[in-house]
């Protein structure tokens, strides 16, 4: 497995506190992703980064920020989570140019009450 | 909406037998990557697939890919129960140098021994 590791794995919070998942690589891989995985949705972007202090907005960014001040260091924050906010919660990492495959996490569940 | 559609969303077969799988999109692309995701577990890359190809082979996958029809499809064959995952498209429009994909919502195939 490439060297992806997030924290929590699991997480129950209560509707207008504040979360943050973390996601961490040894790969040294530029690019990073955050994304959300819901039944009859897929896999939706939220944000992306292209290196340290350099993010974008994905498709689904409403209620997240990220940020990233080292290179292996990815974080999404839910300033006050909503219960829309409910999801697995995964982070993936590439080289970022053409004809690169991602590499993903074990993934976050977050249940928000 | 999702940039890519699979079909079936769901496919049950027994051990031994082909599976194919589909995948539609709706704007021009540069690649096209499969991956799988077991139950409770982060996406595996399987193939990336350029424009430029039309069909490529893995071991027991073969993906083909038709860019006048914008639709491609995975197979594999003498498929074993190891196989039962979920089986995501997903598209690199390559609009900028980022590696962002587009998922879609994926394919559940059960694999009976």
């Amino acid at each position: 497995d490439a060297g992806i590791t997030q924290s929590p794995r699991h997480k129950v919070t209560e509707t207008g506190t504040p979360v943050t998942l973390r996601c961490h690589q040894t790969e040294n891989h530029r690019y990073m992703y955050w994304y959300r995985q819901d039944p009859g949705h897929g896999l939706r972007l939220i944000h992306y980064s292209y290196g340290v202090k350099d993010t974008d907005k994905g498709e689904v960014s409403d209620g997240y920020s990220v940020s990233r001040s080292k290179t292996e260091d990815f974080l999404l924050t839910l300033e006050s989570a909503t219960s829309s906010q409910t999801s697995v919660y995964f982070c993936a990492i590439s080289e970022g140019f053409s004809y690169n495959e991602q590499f993903f996490g074990p993934g976050t569940r977050l249940t928000v009450l | 909406s999702q940039q890519g559609e699979e079909d079936p969303q769901a496919l049950s077969i027994q051990e031994g037998e082909n599976a194919t799988m589909n995948c539609s999109y709706k704007t021009s692309i540069n690649n096209l990557q499969w991956y799988r995701q077991n139950s409770g577990r982060g996406l595996v890359h399987l193939i990336l697939i350029r424009s430029n190809e039309r069909e490529k082979h893995s071991g027991r996958l073969r993906v083909t890919l038709d860019t006048s029809k914008k639709s491609s499809s995975l197979l594999i064959t003498a498929s074993r129960a190891a196989d039962t995952a979920s089986y995501f498209c997903a598209t690199d429009t390559g609009s900028s140098n980022t590696g962002k994909l587009i998922f879609g919502q994926g394919t559940t195939l059960q694999v009976k021994p």
